[in-house]
């Protein structure tokens, strides 16, 4: 399974947009990237997945560049309550593969005031 | 729907007790995970299951036992807890592959253990 690397923690501003990066070089043709979102004393929550070029949703954007070897999260104007850890997953998102997907030790975004 | 539900949220135990971490889930999900964080520390998948009746080791198994008596149901049984075994466990749920686009995770809202 695909590990991946990002930044251990990044800073921003309210109403900046924060991208985070990560690194996924051995990623496999069957591989999926997702995002996680977690707050302190909660569970991960499932923000974002894609496996190509572009992906929107209501909460944030996956950029993945065609070499796929790299994906951004981008997070549109963060407010206060976006202070969280971040994860990137890579791996075939089916079946028992799912659960086995390495969590690293993520990206602590802190948004301030 | 409740989601995955975890109990207890907070437990002490001494060396050598025992204790079962109790995790349901209302979505009937096939698939369930037990997972522990060490503080400021990724995930690591401790057991699995693909179904009731069938259960599987992750990356960090020792110390634990599962069972998988029902869908809904994933207890996780430790049962000569040790220092080591100071964490936040958490349990997730996820479809049967092939039904949905987005296979993702469901994660309760953990269990925060300290053995002493």
């Amino acid at each position: 399974l695909a590990k991946t690397t990002q930044p251990i923690s990044m800073d921003s501003y309210e109403g900046q947009e924060v991208n985070i990066t990560c690194s996924h070089n051995n990623i496999a043709t069957n591989d999926y990237i997702t995002w996680y979102q977690q707050f302190p004393s909660q569970g991960p929550r499932f923000i974002i997945q894609g496996y190509k070029t572009k992906v929107t949703n209501e909460v944030a954007s996956l950029f993945i560049p065609a070499d796929r070897k790299s994906s951004t999260l981008s997070l549109p104007r963060v407010s206060l309550s976006d202070t969280a850890v971040y994860y990137c997953l890579v791996g075939e998102d089916r079946g028992s593969t799912l659960g086995r997907l390495y969590f690293g030790r993520g990206t602590q975004l802190t948004v301030w005031p | 729907n409740a989601g995955v539900t975890q109990t207890p949220k907070f437990r002490i135990l001494k060396i050598g007790q025992s204790m079962t971490l109790q995790c349901t889930q209302d979505m009937n999900h096939n698939y369930m995970y037990w997972y522990r964080q060490d503080p400021g520390m990724g995930l690591k998948l401790i057991y699995y299951s693909v179904g009731a009746g069938i259960t599987d080791k992750g990356e960090v198994p020792n110390g634990y036992n599962v069972s998988r008596s029902t869908t809904e149901d994933f207890p996780l049984r430790l049962e000569l807890a040790a220092p080591s075994q100071t964490s936040v466990y958490f349990c997730a749920s996820s479809y049967p592959p092939g039904t949905t686009t987005n296979e993702k995770l469901f994660f309760g809202s953990g269990t925060q253990l300290s053995v002493l």
